[in-house]
């Protein structure tokens, strides 16, 4: 069955460096991936997608990279603000009918 | 826009009890998504319709769970018994042409 693994542990960071978040998935080839953010008490919120033919994706400070060799899509946020502290969610997917999300990952940006 | 509106915001019940949750869409969207999360097993869909129409339920976790979608405004999600371990927070979703969804506030859901 389809796998997807994030790191479980908090990534703490100081206020202006690249926080870089990772996603690895297993047994299924998603036609495209999203990255989706949580803060406590709410729901997530959508972020940014890149699709299987897609190396690159950037938005703002944000940037996603997509490797289907790799099975491994990575999150990038550049000059990291305190603000941007929250749990990161990756989410594969093959079928639109058929969302299977990662557990996230907490980051934290110390000022 | 409102968003996804959801409610109640917060159930306490006890076992046995029946429970609904409410859902109402962004206005326009087409899909819906029902999840669960728990910090066990993150979050999980339970359920996906697209104009209305239950298009996998494969993620209900037993007959006690069900969940109905009457029109394109609303949906409800329907617990009956419920039991301690459906404890949760649920939250509905819903999305439109572009593959992105938009997530309601959530129902935390105690059963005692």
């Amino acid at each position: 069955s389809q796998k997807i693994e994030q790191n479980s542990e908090a990534l703490n960071i100081q206020e202006g460096k690249t926080a870089t978040l990772t996603c690895n998935y297993t047994n299924y080839s998603p036609a495209y991936l999203q990255w989706y953010r949580q803060d406590p008490g709410r729901g997530p919120v959508f972020l940014l997608l890149i699709r299987e033919n897609e190396k690159e994706k950037r938005k703002e400070r944000l940037k996603v990279t997509f490797d289907t060799t790799l099975k491994q899509s990575l999150f990038h946020i550049t000059a990291s603000q305190p603000a941007d502290s929250a749990t990161y969610l990756c989410a594969p997917v093959r079928n639109f009918n058929k969302f299977y999300f990662g557990s996230g990952t907490k980051l934290n940006v110390k000022p | 826009d409102a968003g996804v509106i959801q409610s109640p915001r917060h159930e306490v019940t006890e076992m046995g009890q029946e429970v609904t949750l409410r859902c109402k869409p962004i206005s326009g969207h087409n899909s819906l998504f029902w999840y669960r999360q728990t910090m066990m097993r993150g979050l999980e869909l339970l359920i996906y319709f697209n104009n209305n129409v239950p298009i996998d339920d494969s993620g209900m976790p037993e007959d006690r769970f069900s969940a109905k979608m009457p029109n394109a405004s609303f949906s409800t999600l329907k617990i009956q018994p419920s039991e301690p371990r459906d404890s949760a927070v649920y939250f509905c979703a819903s999305g439109g042409a572009a593959d992105e969804q938009f997530f309601g506030p959530g129902t935390r859901l105690t059963v005692l």
